[in-house]
């Protein structure tokens, strides 16, 4: 059965304090990785896709990487606006519909 | 600017009355799709429409429908809600497999 974990669930870090969040993935053909951003009662805010093993795409304090059993999201000396909860979401070479992780709820404090 | 509209953004409403949100998107994107979103259940998918006269079930669809006449509108229509249907909703679009997803602001509904 294809499915996401995220972890860990929530994420408490001082501003400049670097982490990772982390994808795990089981599907069977992985067409697409994506990671995104949402606030509270807003949509999803779409940031990277992956597609291979190896790849890695950045934009600004994010780096995502992928393997073929997870996905990492390394935020480089996190600031307050950071603070969200990131999804992840995979989809198979089978079909359009994206399989969806419970998020991480990361909050970076002054 | 490239968006996905949803309407109303708060909507509150008795049971059994029929209520309809709508969505349009300016992308030209063949595949759009309605969420939910609960605390503690995530988003979950209800329909899909990969495109003009083409939609499917998602996880979710029990009292739910919609359709898809023009490729920028995908209405989702609530016949007789209810309580349970209290919720967050998503419309999303994306132009193929392979792409993210662009959603809409959401639809806060709350059925009383």
């Amino acid at each position: 059965e294809d499915q996401v974990t995220q972890s860990p669930e929530a994420l408490r870090l001082q501003e400049g304090e670097s982490s990772s969040l982390n994808c795990s993935y089981t599907v069977s053909g992985l067409r697409g990785l994506f990671w995104y951003r949402q606030d509270p009662g807003k949509g999803p805010e779409f940031l990277f896709t992956l597609y291979s093993a190896g790849e890695e795409k950045e934009k600004e304090r994010l780096k995502a990487t992928l393997t073929k059993k997870e996905s990492f999201l390394h935020i480089t000396a996190p600031k307050p606006e950071d603070s969200a909860t990131y999804l992840c979401a995979v989809q198979a070479d089978s079909n359009y519909q994206l399989i969806w992780g419970a998020g991480t709820k990361l909050i970076i404090k002054p | 600017e490239a968006q996905v509209t949803q309407n109303p953004r708060y909507l509150i409403t008795v049971t059994g009355k029929k209520l309809t949100v709508t969505c349009s998107q300016n992308m030209n994107h063949e595949y759009m799709s309605w969420y939910r979103q609960d605390p503690g259940l995530g988003l979950r998918q209800i329909y899909y429409s990969m495109n003009v006269e083409v939609t499917d079930k998602g996880d979710v669809p029990e009292g739910y429908k919609v359709s898809r006449k023009e490729k920028r509108n995908f209405p989702l229509i609530l016949e007789s809600p209810s309580p349970n249907q209290t919720s967050l909703y998503f419309c999303a679009s994306s132009s193929g497999t392979g792409y993210g997803y662009t959603f809409g602001s959401g639809t806060r509904l709350t059925v009383v």
